[in-house]
């Protein structure tokens, strides 16, 4: 069986542009996370969707947003780009949300670079 | 709140154990994860424990004591491709579960 996949696996963008980002969860999970992890410092939260609906959402700017699709794929829009949005975006996915013994598995992460 | 707290760097010798500890703060626990990363790469999952006490899992283990606020990963016989961050994470059940990383350890194992 397939992992979580993201693309793309690297971009470059410059301030002011716009960004989206794609997560396929692994087949029969339903809910997916987003992370934000800048270099040397662990994940940071960003959204959580379940069954399409946000189910949480850290302390992001309006800037960020995210949606997920029928088929529990994912995408993560970022607006506006600042240098300081340059990092590693992990998309994880789980079968569930809000079982004691569900896990997320992470993709391979998007690097963003803004210039 | 919550606060996770872990050694930033840690060095040990290969074929040797490490025990990598995290302190963590949170009203709402639903269990604890370890994860590795190495440099470059997605995190990878490792160990979950909600009750107290110690998971086994081939060289790695994982303990926990909720009362305490604490849990460490123990690395036996330690490998050169050991060599990676260590996450400790937490689900808080009062923030819908979210599960909150610390900043990670970074373990470099010497030959």
């Amino acid at each position: 069986d397939a992992g979580v996949t993201q693309s793309p696996t690297h971009l470059i963008k410059t301030r002011g542009q716009h960004v989206t980002l794609r997560c396929s969860p692994i087949s029969g999970h339903k809910s997916v996370s987003w992370y934000q992890q800048v270099l040397g410092q662990g994940p940071q939260f960003i959204f959580q969707y379940y069954e399409k609906e946000e189910r949480g959402r850290g302390n992001f700017p309006d800037r960020f947003s995210a949606r997920q699709f029928p088929n529990y794929s994912s995408e993560l829009n970022v607006n506006a780009l600042l240098l300081g949005d340059s990092a590693l975006y992990l998309c994880a996915s789980s079968l569930v949300t809000g079982a004691s013994t569900d896990t997320q598995y992470f993709g391979p992460g998007t690097r963003l670079t803004v210039l | 709140g919550q606060n996770i707290d872990q050694p930033t760097e840690m060095t040990a010798t290969e074929g040797a154990i490490v025990q990598i500890n995290c302190t963590y703060q949170t009203s709402g626990f639903n269990g604890l994860f370890w994860y590795q990363q190495h440099a470059g790469e997605a995190p990878t999952f490792l160990s979950y424990n909600v009750l107290d006490g110690l998971e086994e899992k081939g060289r790695f283990s994982s303990f926990l004591s909720r009362s305490k606020g604490y849990s460490y990963l123990l690395l036996k016989e330690l490998q050169m491709k050991d060599s990676a961050s260590y996450l400790c994470a937490v689900r808080d059940w009062r923030r819908d579960d979210k599960i909150i990383f610390g900043k990670g350890t970074r373990l470099h194992i010497l030959p």
